[in-house]
């Protein structure tokens, strides 16, 4: 069974400070990771993907994976209220398949 | 292009009934996913076509749970009959898997139906 392990949360910072979600995986092959935002009562959206060891930025997110350990994480700088939703960890594991296995994400509030 | 669509947005029905949920991936996708999600266990794969053909079904929960895609342009979701526990969000994705480039594994999802069964 290929897991993807989230804290559920809520995480709460201030406006402003950065915030960081972290996600374990038990697949050791796993080739792509994925995060995507969920606002409640919305549907997920893609906001960022990496394949390579090490950090990859967009904007005020950075993505970091750590192969050797088996964890990935989001980095929101300057957190905005309108951060704040859910956001989902997804693997994809080695092998053919391109299905990607979920986290339960984490909730993140940003409070002014 | 409209995104995903599904339907309906929002269905109520009473526990035996059967429910179909119905589906429209983007136009140019290759693969078409079935996810469904609850506070409890997250978001979980029920089903994944690839061009038109279930490539995995061990997410779905039991024979009560049916899926179809009959042409690349739509799938549906049938239970029958439905049992309260079958309360959740249903979700629809597509993608256009195995062309390459693997920003093509992004998933598109629809805005989902929200199933009560009472």
């Amino acid at each position: 069974q290929k897991e993807v392990e989230q804290n559920s949360g809520p995480l709460s910072v201030p406006e402003g400070a950065i915030a960081s979600l972290n996600c374990t995986y038990s697949d050791r092959g796993s080739q792509s990771f994925f995060w995507y935002r969920q606002y409640s009562g919305k549907s997920p959206e893609l906001i960022m993907f990496i394949y390579s060891n090490g950090d990859k930025e967009d904007g005020r997110f950075t993505a970091q994976l750590n192969k050797a350990s088996q964890y990935v994480s989001l980095l929101i700088r300057d957190s905005q209220p309108s951060d704040s939703a859910t956001y989902l960890c997804a693997v994809r594991a080695s092998g053919g398949s391109y299905i990607p296995t979920f986290g339960r994400g984490t909730s993140l509030i940003v409070h002014p | 292009d409209a995104g995903v669509i599904q339907s309906p947005r929002h269905e109520v029905t009473e526990m035996g009934q059967e429910v179909t949920l119905r589906c429209k991936p983007i136009s140019g996708h290759n693969s078409l996913f079935w996810y469904r999600q609850t506070m409890m266990r997250g978001l979980e794969l029920l089903i994944y076509f690839n061009n038109n053909v279930p490539i995995d079904d061990s997410g779905m929960p039991e024979d009560r749970f049916s899926a179809k895609m009959p042409n690349a342009s739509f799938s549906t979701l049938k239970i029958q009959p439905s049992e309260p526990r079958d309360s959740a969000v249903y979700f629809c994705a597509s993608s256009l898997l195995g062309q390459g480039a693997r920003t093509n594994e992004k998933l598109f999802f629809g805005s989902g139906t929200q199933l009560s069964v009472l």
